[in-house]
C-alpha cells in the first residue's frame, strides 16, 4: 500500500529548540518537497529535492534545513533561527517535476511555545 | 506579488448545482495548471490539470477551462455534492528548469444539501 507518511501529526517544542519533522514515501518517487501553510495562506515551498543527495532552496528556506540521503526519506529540521515556526508543514512527492501530480502526506502541525 | 490569484476566498452552492472556481494568473511562462482539493488538517489531493496548449480538460464531474488570452482558468464541478466541500487550490508550473509550483491562496467551497 503505497503512500507518503509524516510523523508526528502534532508536535510541540519550546522556543529555541531545533526540531526534525519526518517524511517517508514508498512510491519510488524521485522528487520530494516541503511546504508550509499558514492560516488563510496558500502553500509556500521551503525546500525540494529532485534526486538523492541533492536539494534546492524554495521561497522560504531561511531557518530550515533538509537532507536527502535516501530516496524514501526527506526530513526537515526547523532550527531556532526560524522566526515564526508555528505552522502546518506538508511533505509531498512526485514522479519527475511538480507539473506531475504531487502526493501529499497528512501534515505535521508544529507549535512552538 | 501574487502570480496566481484566487479572488474568491469562499463560495457556497446548492447540492446538484454547478460550482465554478476561478483562478487568474499573471505570468505567461506558466505551462501547466493544476487544481488540488484540501480538507482541514489533511494534505491536498490532486484533482485535475491542464497543459497550456489546451483549453479544456475533463475528468468525470470536474472540468477545467483555460483562457490564455485572459490568463484565466476555471474549475467546474457538475453536479456538486456535499463531499466536495473543501478548499480548492489553483497552482501553476513555470516552464523551464524551475521545479516548483506557484500556489493560489485557495477558495473554500461549501456545498449545501
Amino acid at each position: 500500500d503505497g503512500g507518503i507518511t509524516q510523523s508526528p501529526k502534532y508536535l510541540f517544542r519550546k522556543e529555541g529548540q531545533n526540531v526534525t519533522l519526518s517524511c517517508e514515501q514508498n512510491l519510488n518517487h524521485d522528487a520530494m518537497y516541503w511546504y508550509r501553510q499558514d492560516p488563510g495562506q496558500g502553500l509556500r515551498l521551503i525546500y525540494y529535492s529532485q534526486i538523492v543527495n541533492d536539494f534546492q532552496k524554495g521561497d522560504i528556506a531561511e531557518g530550515y534545513s533538509v537532507s536527502r540521503e535516501k530516496k524514501e526519506s526527506f526530513p526537515l529540521t526547523v532550527t531556532s533561527a526560524q522566526k515564526n515556526p508555528t505552522a502546518f508543514y506538508l511533505c509531498a512527492s512526485s514522479i519527475g517535476g511538480p507539473y506531475n501530480e504531487q502526493f501529499f502526506g497528512p501534515g505535521t502541525r508544529l507549535t512552538v511555545l | 506579488d501574487q502570480q496566481v490569484k484566487q479572488n474568491s476566498p469562499s463560495l457556497s452552492v446548492q447540492e446538484g448545482r454547478i460550482s465554478i472556481l476561478n483562478c487568474d494568473y499573471t505570468n505567461s511562462m506558466f505551462d501547466y495548471f493544476l487544481w488540488y482539493k484540501k480538507y482541514p488538517a489533511e494534505g491536498p489531493t490532486f484533482l485535475i490539470s491542464i497543459s497550456s496548449i489546451k483549453d479544456k480538460n475533463e475528468d468525470g464531474r470536474f472540468t477545467v477551462f483555460l483562457n490564455k488570452s485572459a490568463k484565466h482558468l476555471s474549475l467546474h464541478i457538475v453536479p456538486s455534492q456535499p463531499g466536495d466541500s473543501a478548499v480548492y487550490f489553483c497552482a501553476a508550473h513555470m516552464a523551464g528548469n524551475n521545479r516548483k509550483l506557484i500556489w493560489g491562496l485557495g477558495t473554500s467551497l461549501a456545498v449545501n444539501p
